[in-house]
């Protein structure tokens, strides 16, 4: 079956980077889209950005340029996630979600979360 | 940017009611809909594709329709286990928006 599993929570400081990772399986990974979305406490589903596991292109929302880095290694299945220059704002839970196999695809399994708090 | 609205922002109703939210686009989006439920503390599920498509394994009280710029999501017969929140969001164009969701509450 398919999994997403997304690394442990992390605790940042203003100013600092953070790193989330989501290793699939179940399906053949460079065949799919990886998205991920995160969720401030109380609020909306806020979508970020996209990686193409194949090719490694991506995309992401004007909101995070310049803050927002996607990777992903195929020999772990793993996307990560890289958010720099954090601030109290970024605290959220952040989800791995796979997209479809084209550009526009919809989403269908989730990971489980990872929890970043930025605090000083 | 497609902004999605969506209403009712919370409703109330009882098991085996009939539930019906909307969902708005600012723009046309085809049928680049999607629908997801999520309940405290954890991920979102993702229910419709398609504006009508079901993902397997969700129950078939759940059905979508629309095309355009106007949506539903309706549950044809509430249960328990359906108190949530519920998401549309559009797929059409880059940067994919949410609503802001709907909470189904115990009436």
């Amino acid at each position: 079956q398919v999994l997403l599993v997304q690394s442990g929570a992390e605790v940042k400081k203003p100013g600092a980077s953070v790193k989330v990772s989501c290793t699939a399986s179940g399906y053949t990974f460079t065949a799919y889209y990886m998205h991920w979305v995160r969720q401030a406490p109380g609020q909306g589903l806020e979508w970020m950005g996209m990686i193409n596991p194949s090719g490694g292109s991506t995309s992401n929302a004007q909101k995070f340029q310049g803050r927002l880095t996607m990777t992903r290694d195929t020999s772990t299945s793993t996307v990560y996630m890289e958010l720099s220059s954090l601030r109290s704002e970024d605290t959220a839970v952040y989800y791995c979600t796979r997209g479809g196999s084209g550009w526009y695809g919809e989403f269908d399994y989730w990971g489980q979360g990872t929890l970043v708090t930025v605090s000083s | 940017d497609i902004q999605m609205t969506q209403s009712p922002s919370s409703l109330s109703a009882s098991v085996g009611d009939r539930v019906t939210i909307t969902c708005r686009a600012s723009q046309g989006i085809s049928d680049y809909l999607a629908w997801f439920q999520q309940k405290p503390g954890k991920a979102p599920k993702s229910l419709i594709y398609a504006a009508s498509s079901l993902h397997s394994g969700v129950p078939s009280r759940f059905s979508g329709s629309g095309s355009g710029t106007d949506f539903t999501l309706t549950i044809s017969s509430l249960q328990p286990e359906d108190f949530a929140t519920y998401y549309c969001q559009q797929y059409n164009s880059d940067p994919r928006t949410f609503g802001q969701g709907t909470k189904v509450e115990v009436k």
